[in-house]
Parts: C-alpha cells; sequence; structure tokens
C-alpha cells in the first residue's frame, strides 16, 4: 500500500536548470496537490489538480508548471530554477482526508 | 477565504505536564479542521479532525482537540507529554462542501523537556 509517492526524495540543482518532480498515487483520487514547506511558513499550496486534465493556481504559483495527463501521476516542473524554490515540496491526494507523500527536499544553489 | 493562525511558534513543556496547542480558524461557511503532525524530516501524519457531529474528537497518541464554533478555535490538547511528543504541529482548515484546498498554519514546533 504505497498511498503517495514522490521521486526523487532529495535533489540539488544549478540556478537556472530545470527539473520535474513526480508525485503518484494508487488510491484512484481525483484531487492532487502540490505543497511547499518553508521554516517558518507552515505548508503553502503551489498548483492543485480537482482530475485528469485539470490544473488551477494555489498561493504560490509563480515559477512553476503542472500536469495532470493520467489521473494517478501530478507532475510539478520547475523550468528555470532559482535559490527561492529551495524548499521541500509535499503532495498530496484527498478524499476527505488528506494523504501526503514522504516529501522531495530541493535545494537550488 | 479561509484562514488559520497558530498561537505561538515554538511551545516548551516539561514531561508529565499538559500540552495545549492553539489553533483560530476564519472561514465563512463550516469548516473542516485538521491537526497534523510532523517528526524531523519526515512528512506530515493525521493526528485528528473534525467533519461533522462531536465537537470534541479525539486522535492519536492521546491527544484531543475541541471545535468551538463561537470562539472559532480548535485547539489541541494532551493531558501528559512524552518526550515523543516533540515534533512540529500543524492546524489546518477546508471548507465542508466543494474543493477547496486544504490551508495550513504556520506551525507550531514543541519541545519537550525531561
Amino acid at each position: 500500500n504505497a498511498g503517495v509517492t514522490q521521486t526523487p526524495k532529495f535533489r540539488v540543482l544549478k540556478t537556472g536548470q530545470s527539473m520535474t518532480l513526480l508525485c503518484a498515487q494508487d488510491m484512484n483520487h481525483e484531487y492532487m496537490y502540490w505543497y511547499r514547506q518553508d521554516p517558518g511558513m507552515g505548508l503553502r499550496l503551489i498548483h492543485y489538480s480537482v482530475g485528469e486534465g485539470t490544473t488551477a493556481k494555489g498561493e504560490v504559483p509563480d515559477g512553476y508548471n503542472v500536469s495532470r495527463l493520467k489521473k494517478q501521476n501530478f507532475l510539478l516542473g520547475l523550468e528555470s530554477a532559482a535559490p527561492s524554490q529551495t524548499s521541500v515540496y509535499f503532495c498530496a491526494t484527498r478524499e476527505v482526508v488528506y494523504t501526503f507523500g514522504s516529501g522531495t527536499r530541493l535545494t537550488v544553489v | 477565504a479561509q484562514s488559520v493562525t497558530q498561537l505561538g511558534s515554538h511551545v516548551s513543556v516539561s514531561e508529565g505536564a499538559l500540552v495545549l496547542l492553539r489553533c483560530n480558524y476564519s472561514s465563512s461557511v463550516p469548516p473542516y479542521l485538521f491537526w497534523y503532525v510532523q517528526y524531523p524530516n519526515q512528512g506530515l501524519q493525521l493526528l485528528l479532525k473534525y467533519t461533522t457531529g462531536a465537537t470534541l474528537v479525539k486522535g492519536i497518541n492521546g491527544f484531543e482537540a475541541e471545535f468551538k464554533k463561537s470562539e472559532t478555535s480548535f485547539h489541541l490538547t494532551k493531558p501528559s507529554a512524552h518526550m515523543s511528543d516533540a515534533a512540529e504541529y500543524f492546524c489546518a482548515v477546508t471548507l465542508a462542501s466543494g474543493n477547496t484546498p486544504l490551508v495550513f498554519g504556520k506551525g507550531t514546533r514543541l519541545s519537550v523537556i525531561a
């Protein structure tokens, strides 16, 4: 029972590089979310999806893009990474209760 | 839009003492309320939730919280702190209807002193 799986778990990027974070779920949930966690800021919503083929902006969407081509996968892309995007990224799915992945720790140098 | 305020970014208690972590929410419609715990370098684990029904909800590890609509509060308590309770705690709110995403407070770090 994997639940929500995030890959990679750790990554170091140089400023200007691009990367994609993958979130995969095996619970057949419609709703999926990407949050970032920064010290003293709690978790802030980046983008979310209410179903396959849909995406919407959250509180802090700038510098990120997302895609939900398949129901079980929600991808978060950074086209040109910046040091301000150094953070821990969490994916979540939801029925009534949210289920979170274990996180991706990203450092941009 | 809904929001959450957690009073106190850091709370320190002695082992065996009462734990009280404060959470106030703002919502124009009936909310669903949650408490999550995060241990160092780990993900978020659900402690307890309020959706409907009984306003006093019990969660894992001996924690409980009471939904008080008149005070717009959902404070988390535990009668006797244990060293293993040291972690960061997040209060979160979403709306009872629709697909509104979960909104988190900024978190409270709980330290337990031996």
